[in-house]
């Protein structure tokens, strides 16, 4: 069982759609990171969220952190081909010396 | 760019054969770590390392061992490789002080273990 569960883990839709993935656990977290994934690659991180409640934008992409700092969610307006991908959360533990990754969404945006 | 490499990117080996994996950084980042994924899994941690000779395991060491003898490589070795490890291993390294910063991944290597 991982630390982090991310749903859904499969998502498809047709390009100006919106959508949100989440990521949630029963453990609290330091901070959250999201990351995404193209194929043949390796992840690239979008954003880190360290304050419950906090949210963050990045363009059409909206991250929010729980207020417990449990869970996350990330929110895509007006979904576009090139947010094709798999994005996958990763939390930070306090006294640990790594990040934990959730189990991934993968997107697909249609034309 | 954190300058990390990977290498061999795609090797197929036989079940009970030895495979090393390596990781080069060209800075000189203390954290370094070693995930593999598989799907419906996201990534999982192996092994990392905090500095030349210290490493820890992650949530999935099993079968896998380490070496980290110079600050710019960080070795992944299967002694006897199984099917159960058919996977795409990254190599990451922190680019902050501590481990749980933002990581920067390599293109990472497919094995495939017949």
């Amino acid at each position: 069982t991982q630390l982090l569960e991310q749903s859904p883990q499969f998502l498809s839709i047709q390009e100006g759609e919106n959508l949100t993935v989440y990521c949630n656990s029963s453990s609290v977290f330091s901070s959250l990171q999201w990351y995404r994934q193209e194929p043949g690659e390796g992840p690239v991180l979008l954003v880190t969220v360290v304050t419950g409640g906090e949210v963050k934008k990045l363009k059409r992409l909206t991250f929010q952190f729980g207020d417990a700092r449990k869970d996350s969610s990330l929110h895509i307006t007006a979904a576009q081909p090139g947010d094709t991908g798999l994005y996958l959360c990763a939390g930070a533990r306090t006294g640990a010396n790594n990040l934990f990754f959730g189990t991934g969404t993968r997107l697909t945006v249609i034309p | 760019d954190a300058g990390i490499t990977q290498s061999p990117r795609h090797k197929v080996t036989e079940t009970g054969t030895p495979v090393t994996l390596r990781c080069h950084q060209t800075e000189n980042h203390r954290y370094m770590y070693w995930y593999r994924q598989d799907p419906g899994h996201g990534l999982r941690l192996i092994h990392y390392s905090y500095g030349v000779k210290d490493t820890d395991k992650g949530e999935v060491s099993d079968g896998y061992s380490v070496s980290r003898s110079k600050t710019e490589d960080f070795l992944l070795t299967l002694e006897s490789a199984t099917s159960s490890q058919t996977s795409v291993y990254f190599c990451a390294i922190s680019v902050t002080r501590e481990g749980t910063g933002e990581l920067f991944f390599g293109e990472g290597s497919r094995l495939t273990v017949l």
